[in-house]
């Protein structure tokens, strides 16, 4: 089956740690995207990427990391200079028309302990 | 004003009834609608999208978009315990780069 697969489905990090979310998908997106959710907060755009080896800054980028080597994997890095990390991290793809909307993938829930 | 106003709720209403979830927008250049459905702890589900003013109908919702009021809205019909979750609605930025939501609606059916 097509689709999106996030791991792991929970994370803890400790001060000062770099840490990474895997973000997979098979379903030929060209977009890529990263979100982050936190409670009464909505979605809020972290980092895109619409090709290849290219990504752009979305609104709240600040201490995060990202790469898109291939087309299938989009990986977050959040470094030590997220102050405050402890949200719901969801990866989306899309079509390059959208016609369909995102594909959200079922999340990564990062603690920091 | 923010680009996006949603009312978090809660909405609480009896199986069966009429739901009216809404969205109000402040960016006239958005052209893509769309309504997603998030259960707990799960990733959002697109349930319906759209890009013109109008009514569009899928089975029991219905999504409303009203441009000239930067007003959309989702009716969902005979509604179910199943309905229970939070519901986002969504635009496409104005550069047609990425999504942007609202902070969602939460919404419990009860039995």
């Amino acid at each position: 089956d097509g689709g999106i697969t996030q791991s792991p489905k929970y994370l803890f990090r400790k001060e000062g740690q770099n840490v990474t979310l895997s973000c997979e998908q098979n379903l030929n997106h060209d977009a890529m995207y990263w979100y982050r959710q936190d409670p009464g907060q909505g979605l809020r755009l972290i980092y895109y990427s619409q090709i290849v080896n290219d990504f752009q800054k979305g609104d709240i980028a600040e201490g995060y990391s990202v790469s898109r080597e291939k087309k299938e994997s989009f990986p977050l890095t959040v470094t030590s200079a997220q102050k405050n990390p402890t949200a719901f991290y969801l990866c989306a793809s899309s079509s390059w028309d959208r016609e369909y909307g995102y594909t959200f993938g079922s999340g990564t829930r990062l603690t920091v302990v | 004003q923010k680009e996006v106003e949603q009312d978090p709720g809660p909405l609480s209403v009896p199986e069966g009834a009429i739901v009216s979830l809404n969205c109000t927008y402040s960016n006239s250049a958005f052209q893509y609608f769309m309504w997603y459905r998030q259960y707990s702890r799960k990733g959002p589900e697109l349930l319906m999208y759209t890009y013109s003013s109008g009514n569009k109908e899928d089975g029991r919702f219905t999504a409303q978009v009203d441009k000239s009021s930067k007003y959309i809205s989702l009716f969902i019909r005979d509604s179910q315990p199943s309905d229970s979750a939070t519901y986002l609605c969504a635009f496409l930025n104005q550069a047609g780069t990425a999504l942007i939501f609202g902070k969602g609606t939460t919404l419990s059916v009860s039995s």
